[in-house]
């Protein structure tokens, strides 16, 4: 089945900075991968999210890469601010199968 | 509010109870999924619904956990004869979407989960 690894497990920048968060996974017949965002007390939330057939993807300040040569995608954050400070998870999928696979999440501190 | 809604929010069992967790998908979402989160670790898969039928229940612990989603819309997780072990957050998420379908929303919106204390 799919295994699905993230890196660093905690992160600490200053507020401002970029943060980088990488995940590698092992099944080519993955083609979605979400990132999402949880915070204390809920449920995982969408924040960005890529297709096998697209490298690369923005919206505002979040960019998600993808290499499906190398199977690693990776989530960048510039100008954090202390409101990006939460969990995060990396995820694969194969569409045709349904279920999600997830990393064990970074903890993300903007520090003001 | 429309998102994915889930009751309890926290549960206490006594070890070798029985535990109903209830979510609500939004209206119109075909798939509905069930994951177990424990503390410090990434969601994991428990189980799948394509409308009233369960399409996947590969990552079901053990036979003491029963999934089921009659009408299609509401979804029942039984846990029965709880175990410390069962302790955790469960997840339901819902999607518009059928999987395989080219083009279609494979978004999978969360509910708060239920949090399952098992004494």
């Amino acid at each position: 089945g799919e295994n699905v690894e993230q890196h660093p497990s905690t992160l600490s920048v200053q507020e401002g900075d970029s943060a980088v968060i990488k995940c590698t996974y092992s099944d080519s017949a993955s083609n979605y991968f979400p990132w999402y965002k949880q915070e204390l007390g809920k449920g995982p939330q969408l924040i960005i999210d890529i297709r096998s057939n697209v490298g690369e993807k923005k919206d505002q300040r979040i960019a998600v890469t993808l290499n499906k040569t190398a199977k690693h995608f990776s989530l960048h954050i510039t100008e954090t601010q202390p409101e990006d400070s939460a969990v995060y998870f990396c995820a694969a999928r194969n569409t045709n199968a349904g279920k999600s696979t997830f990393g064990d999440g970074t903890t993300l501190t903007v520090k003001p | 509010g429309a998102g994915v809604s889930q009751s309890p929010r926290y549960k206490v069992a006594k070890r070798g109870q029985d535990v109903a967790l209830r979510c609500d998908p939004i209206s119109g979402h075909v798939s509905l999924f069930w994951y177990q989160q424990a503390l410090g670790q990434g969601p994991e898969f428990l189980t799948y619904f394509q409308n009233e039928a369960q399409l996947d229940k590969s990552g079901l612990p053990s036979d003491r956990f029963f999934a089921e989603r009659p009408e299609g819309s509401v979804s029942t997780l039984k846990i029965q004869r709880t175990q410390q072990e069962d302790s955790a957050v469960y997840l339901c998420a819902s999607s518009l979407a059928l999987s395989g379908l080219a083009g279609g929303r494979n978004e999978q919106f969360f509910g708060p989960g239920t949090r399952l204390t098992v004494l």
